[in-house]
Formats: C-alpha cells, sequence, structure tokens
C-alpha cells in the first residue's frame, strides 16, 4: 500500500488568507494525485486531479502542484465558503489510499 | 448522478447490500469505473472497491472475502454486498464514478451517501 501523509490536520486562517496542505506519499506516484473538498454533511467534490489539473467549475483560487512523493494543495486567497475538510488521494497503485484529511477552520 | 439505496441498518455477522443508480451516463462505458468508498462516522474516506466496464473488480486488501461488487448494465445499476459485518463497518457509504482517462483516475462524480449502522 502507499502510505499517504497529509499535513496538517487543523487549519485556522483569516478570509483572505494563502492557505496551503502538504501530502507525502511514501513511495513515488508520479502525478497520481487528487484533492477533494468535503463540507459537512455532504460528498466530497473533486477539486484538483493530476497534481496540478482544475477540474472544470472549480474556482481558479484553488491549486495544486508536486509530484513523486511532495504534493501541496493551495487556497490563494481564503473565501468563508471554503470552510470544508479537505483529502488528498493516491491513485498510483489499489487500494488507492486517501489522506487523514485537514480540516479547515476560519479565524 | 448517483444514488445509493438499501437498508440503514444491518444485525452485526448479517450482511450488508447496496445499490447505486446511475442516471446520466453509462455504467458499460469504457470512459468510467464505479467506485464504492466508506467514511465511519467522525473519520476520514476509505475506498472499498471498485468495477470497470469489463466487469474486473478491485477490492480494498482488508476487505478481500467478505466484499462482492458487481453491475446490473440492464438496470444501470452497481451494487456492493459486504458480509459478516461488525460494528467497525458501521460508516457512510458513498458510492462514486471515476474517470479512466485521466492518469489520477480522479473520482468526479459522488452520491449523496448512505449511513449504514451496525447494530442488534
Amino acid at each position: 500500500d502507499v502510505q499517504m501523509t497529509q499535513t496538517p490536520s487543523h487549519l485556522s486562517a483569516a478570509v483572505g488568507d494563502r492557505v496551503s496542505i502538504t501530502c507525502q506519499a511514501s513511495q513515488d506516484i508520479r502525478n497520481y494525485l487528487n484533492w477533494y473538498q468535503q463540507k459537512p454533511g455532504t460528498a466530497p467534490k473533486l477539486l484538483i486531479y493530476d497534481a496540478s489539473k482544475l477540474e472544470a467549475g472549480v474556482p481558479s483560487r484553488f491549486s495544486g502542484s508536486g509530484s513523486g512523493t511532495e504534493f501541496s494543495f493551495t487556497i490563494s486567497s481564503l473565501q468563508p465558503e471554503d470552510i470544508a475538510t479537505y483529502y488528498c488521494q493516491e491513485y498510483d497503485n489499489l487500494p488507492c489510499n486517501f489522506g487523514q484529511g485537514t480540516k479547515l477552520e476560519i479565524k | 448522478q448517483l444514488q445509493e439505496s438499501g437498508p440503514g441498518l444491518v444485525k452485526p455477522s448479517e450482511t450488508l447490500s447496496l445499490t447505486c443508480t446511475v442516471s446520466g451516463g453509462d455504467i458499460s462505458s469504457s470512459d468510467y469505473y464505479w467506485a464504492w468508498i466508506r467514511q465511519p462516522p467522525g473519520k476520514g474516506l476509505e475506498w472499498i472497491g471498485s468495477i470497470y466496464y469489463t466487469g474486473r473488480t478491485y477490492f480494498h486488501p482488508s476487505l478481500e472475502g467478505r466484499i462482492t461488487i458487481s453491475a446490473d448494465t440492464s438496470k444501470n445499476q452497481f451494487s456492493l454486498i459486504l458480509s459478516s459485518v461488525t460494528a467497525a463497518d458501521t460508516a457512510v457509504f458513498y458510492c462514486a464514478r471515476g474517470g479512466t482517462q485521466r492518469g489520477s483516475r480522479p473520482l468526479d462524480s459522488w452520491g449523496q451517501g448512505t449511513l449504514v449502522t451496525v447494530s442488534s
């Protein structure tokens, strides 16, 4: 199994702040990395695929980067509606594991 | 659109059965695969298995021997069967569509999720 270590587990930031989350893979997963947003009581929503490609309809303040074992997800200017838990997920091998999640709160 | 259906309460040692009905897309399309993901209350996401248009299935190793995923193309549905359930299987179960044409095979459409509680 590829283990995904996502940090931090909790993040508090102010509206307008730049926010970043990191995901580290236990082995090289090339760019086979997705990022999802999950708001309370709802299903996850795909934001980023192939590590850096923005899903259609997703605001451009969201971005992803990285390859190999180190990946990052950034919100350039935090908005109140971005309050959610964010997950990375790899698909280089099965099982396609998720990170533990980062709960993002407004300061 | 995807919609999960099935019992919300299952007794320990019995079998959990869920169905996902897909609308607006053909589950026999080679452009997609179909997955089940679960989320225990207050915890993170866990991929549990997938089925491809060929009928090939893949399961989480921790569930091998207890899990079956099948598809009914005539109804545009796919199903999950999990046997010998325990309280540890209590979770919100999501069905989702994955894209085969993108390298990271992202899950780009999800059902709303259904809570299954294992309790006597």
